[in-house]
């Protein structure tokens, strides 16, 4: 089956820690995002590539590090540098340049303690 | 900050049409109106995009109005698995496919 995978589903830390989310997908897809969602709230865009070896940063990028090495392949690195961590991470696909449909993981809640 | 305005929340009875509005009355020429749902801790799915005409498919209808500042998305016979927060999104077609979210309608299907 064609999809997303994001894991863990839900993932706990201790705060200081660095900690990376996996987002994986078979789609054949050329662009990744990473959106942060907080209780409540719509999604906001911390990171996204449009091609291989190439992303650019959203709106919240700060304390966050992404790597796009694979097509099929956009980490994203939460470092102890952002301040309130615990949130639930979506990650998301476009399948090129203009496309209209936006697909999306299933999420990993992070709480950090 | 998001270019939509929507209700808080919405309740429909099952087998109804549920009628969700959104307001972007500053919309302009080269932005589509999308639309996206949330079931509870899921990644939210694409329903529909419209620029000016109406649109339908499998899972709703779009209306926009004529002057393209507001619209309302149609599920024509609800039912309980349509519980959701729904997000009425304005998209510039130029923004590098950014989407712009906001906290969306939270429906209700009741029994």
């Amino acid at each position: 089956d064609g999809g997303i995978t994001q894991s863990p589903k839900y993932l706990f830390r201790k705060e200081g820690q660095n900690v990376t989310l996996s987002c994986e997908q078979n789609l054949n897809h050329d662009a990744m995002y990473w959106y942060r969602q907080d209780p409540g709230q719509g999604l906001r865009l911390i990171y996204y590539s449009q091609i291989v070896n190439d992303f650019q940063k959203g709106d919240i990028a700060e304390g966050y590090s992404v790597s796009r090495e694979k097509k099929e392949s956009f980490p994203l690195t939460v470092t102890s540098a952002q301040k309130n961590p615990t949130a639930f991470y979506l990650c998301a696909t476009y399948k090129s340049a203009g496309g209209n449909e936006q697909f999306f993981g299933p999420g990993t809640r992070l709480t950090v303690l | 900050d998001a270019k939509t305005t929507q209700p808080t929340s919405m309740d429909c009875a099952e087998g109804r049409a549920a009628n969700l509005p959104c307001n972007h009355s500053t919309i302009s020429g080269n932005e589509y109106v999308y639309w996206y749902r949330q079931i509870h801790s899921q990644g939210p799915q694409y329903i529909i995009h419209g620029l000016k005409n109406n649109e339908t498919n499998e899972m709703a209808s779009l209306i926009i109005t004529e002057d393209r500042k507001s619209s309302t998305l149609i599920l024509p016979h609800a039912t309980l698995r349509d519980t959701a927060v729904y997000y009425c999104i304005v998209r510039n077609m130029d923004s590098n496919y950014q989407l712009i979210w906001g906290a969306g309608t939270k429906l209700i299907i009741k029994p």
